[in-house]
């Protein structure tokens, strides 16, 4: 498929455990975001990429995030010592640069017991 | 602060019947408006954007209405049908550090009665 891809689709999580969560944008897709989305609300940024370069994670909640794209494609999200407050749906989108449209990928629902 | 906000939860509304969303916005500084659609474990789906400089935009059923003075965008659906029940998100934009930046509302679930 040419969709925006994301694994693993469900992650549970023992408090303090460390997860990394992967996005496959769409292919030749310049920029590359990360969303949180808690119950009931709508996503909320969390960072930017545009190839390899993070432009801004003012969104990230904490040091405990970390995230990287170090060849412009593939993205990783890492939450490090996850809290019960990091269960959410972590989406990822992908655009042309050009665009204004943002292709989401199914998401990743964390939840951490 | 909600600097978007979509201030009804939900919408029941009978099949062939007319649907519209509403969304009110803080930031004077969002030039593009978007609407997604969402299914339940699916990520949000594309359905029409309007810049800032229309006050109109329509793609088959669905027109969205942007009213800069009050600060406030609708989504109409017409003629609504089963397959449009769905969680509607309205996000608006600027573009910050060379990407659109998307802030959203908190969603809308919409319900289409046959």
């Amino acid at each position: 498929g040419a969709g925006v891809s994301q694994s693993p689709r469900y992650k549970v999580a023992k408090r303090g455990q460390d997860v990394a969560l992967r996005c496959d944008p769409i292919s030749g897709h310049v920029s590359l975001f990360w969303y949180q989305q808690a119950l009931g609300q709508g996503p909320e940024f969390l960072t930017y990429f545009q190839n390899e370069a993070q432009l801004d994670k003012s969104g990230l909640p904490s040091d405990r995030f970390f995230a990287e794209r170090p060849e412009g494609s593939v993205s990783t999200l890492k939450i490090q010592r996850t809290q019960q407050e990091d269960s959410a749906v972590y989406l990822c989108a992908s655009s042309s640069y050009t665009y204004q449209e943002q292709y989401f990928g199914p998401g990743t629902r964390l939840t951490v017991t | 602060d909600q600097q978007v906000k979509q201030n009804s939860p939900s919408l029941s509304v009978q099949e062939g019947r007319i649907s519209i969303l509403n969304c009110d916005y803080t930031n004077s500084m969002f030039d593009y408006f978007l609407w997604y659609k969402k299914y339940p474990a699916e990520g949000p789906t594309f359905l029409i954007s309007i810049s800032s400089i229309k006050d109109k935009n329509e793609d088959g059923r669905f027109t969205v209405f942007l009213n800069k003075s009050a600060k406030h965008l609708s989504l109409h659906i017409v003629p609504s049908q089963p397959g449009d029940s769905a969680v509607y998100f309205c996000a608006a934009s600027a573009v910050i550090q060379g990407a659109q930046k998307l802030v959203f509302g908190q969603g809308t679930r919409l319900t289409i009665n046959p």
